[in-house]
């Protein structure tokens, strides 16, 4: 069936170091989000990538959707405490129906 | 903020219970979904809806039920709780359409003894 893969599981770093998440989808997408999940929390939306080769930015995130909307990238320059939490893609299929696939999520540990 | 509300945000009950978990919210969207989630894990879609009176099974098979008799509401029902239904359920909702982020609510952290 269709999935979207998410890679690392877990991400460890030093405060003040670069994190990157990435997103696989075994089928084209029509647009790919992304949201946050702080520790006890509920996952808040981010983002939307919809184009071919889209970047987005938000201050320190840079968000990209692959030229083959396939597969999508969350980069975080100079980490902060604050961006502890797990990030999850969501993509929804190109095939016309209606369901978002969740990608497992990437587990950010932020050390001071 | 979100206008999207979850009640109760904790239960704890007894095996053999039944219980119903409330999602409401006011944005009129069409669509409602439940998710299944243990801490730190992944989501699990169980339930979702296109709209009044529409409810579909999602990946996770469940021995939950849900109901979309109105727009706003979603409630979901488990009518003989087990430890093993001992999890955190988020409701969500989105407009159809390309501009479909989800809403999530704040959850019910439900525990079964």
């Amino acid at each position: 069936g269709q999935q979207v893969m998410q890679i690392p599981q877990y991400q460890h770093v030093q405060e003040g170091e670069d994190f990157t998440t990435y997103c696989n989808s075994s089928t084209t997408l029509s647009n790919i989000q992304w949201y946050k999940q702080r520790p006890g929390g509920h996952p808040v939306f981010l983002i939307q990538l919809v184009k071919s080769g889209e970047v987005k930015k938000q201050k320190r995130l840079t968000f990209q959707f692959g030229e083959a909307k396939k597969n999508s990238s969350l980069h975080i320059t100079a980490t902060q405490t604050t961006d502890v939490g797990t990030y999850f893609c969501a993509g929804e299929p190109n095939t016309g129906g209606f369901k978002t696939i969740f990608g497992a999520g990437t587990r950010l540990f932020v050390k001071a | 903020e979100a206008d999207i509300y979850q009640t109760p945000r904790y239960l704890v009950i007894g095996t053999g219970k039944k219980i119903t978990l409330e999602c409401s919210q006011t944005m009129g969207h069409d669509k409602m979904y439940w998710y299944q989630q243990d801490p730190g894990m992944e989501l699990h879609l169980i339930h979702y809806s296109y709209g009044v009176n529409s409810t579909e099974k999602g990946d996770l098979s469940s021995e939950s039920t849900v109901s979309r008799i109105r727009t706003e509401h979603f409630p979901l029902t488990l009518e003989s709780a087990r430890p093993s239904h001992t999890s955190q359920y988020l409701c969500a909702s989105s407009v159809s359409g390309l501009e479909s982020e989800q809403f999530f609510g704040p959850g019910t952290r439900l525990t079964v003894l």
